[in-house]
């Protein structure tokens, strides 16, 4: 079975500071791996995605991401946070068989201190 | 592109009531839908996967004749609570995908039943 642990919480961070969110994900198969960001009251919205090549990978906001299968691990960065970047933040992870369900860790809410 | 509507955004409703939240694809042909629920501080937790034409398939525990799914159309799906209680009440988000991909999430509706 597929599992996602996101092992903080909370990460508070002051603004222009780098930022980690760290995800590590278990599988006996091959895995998409996606972030998603939360802001309240709202839905999802994808930040970046790995489903094959290059194991790093650019998203939106200046967000990126590192694909480790040997730790498998898929831990989020930002080099410079803003205010607005402060939300909640879930790694997620999807077999490629058919059912396109997705798997959610949980959460690491993150806080931009000015 | 790829935009997913829900409504309503928030409801409130009497116990005992039934309420239906509707999740609509904008600008694409669904050919599956998510609901997932969502409880303050707290993780998506997938509650049922549906299938245009088809019957919806619960997760384990999550009771099919209380959240009744309907996904008559490529662009619409419908989940409605039965009989609604107090613990209910929860933040409730559906998912849209063309081809088991990627998701494209909804804005959410948040269900308080009083």
């Amino acid at each position: 079975a597929q599992s996602v642990t996101q092992l903080d919480s909370q990460v508070p961070v002051f603004e222009e500071a780098p930022v980690e969110l760290r995800c590590n994900y278990s599988s006996s198969v091959s895995v998409y791996l996606f972030w998603y960001v939360q802001y309240p009251n709202q839905g999802l919205q994808l930040l970046l995605k790995y489903l094959s090549g290059s194991t790093l990978v650019k998203g939106i906001n200046g967000f990126e991401a590192e694909f480790n299968k040997s730790q498998t691990s898929f831990h989020l960065r930002k080099p410079s946070v803003h205010i607005s970047d402060t939300a909640e933040y879930f790694c997620a992870v999807k077999s490629p068989s058919n059912t396109g369900k997705l798997i959610f860790g949980q959460g690491t809410t993150l806080q931009v201190k000015p | 592109g790829a935009v997913v509507s829900q409504h309503p955004s928030r409801v409130i409703c009497k116990s005992g009531t039934s309420v239906k939240i509707e999740c609509r694809s904008l600008d694409f042909q669904a050919t599956t839908m998510f609901w997932y629920r969502q409880f303050p501080k707290q993780s998506l937790m997938l509650m049922a996967t549906s299938n245009e034409g088809s019957k919806a398939t619960y997760e384990q525990g999550v009771e099919k004749d209380k959240f009744l799914i309907n996904h008559a159309s490529l662009t619409l799906s419908t989940l409605t609570v039965t009989s609604a209680h107090p613990e209910d009440s929860s933040f409730y988000i559906c998912s849209a995908t063309e081809d088991r991909s990627e998701q494209y999430f909804g804005p959410g509706t948040r269900l308080t039943v009083t």
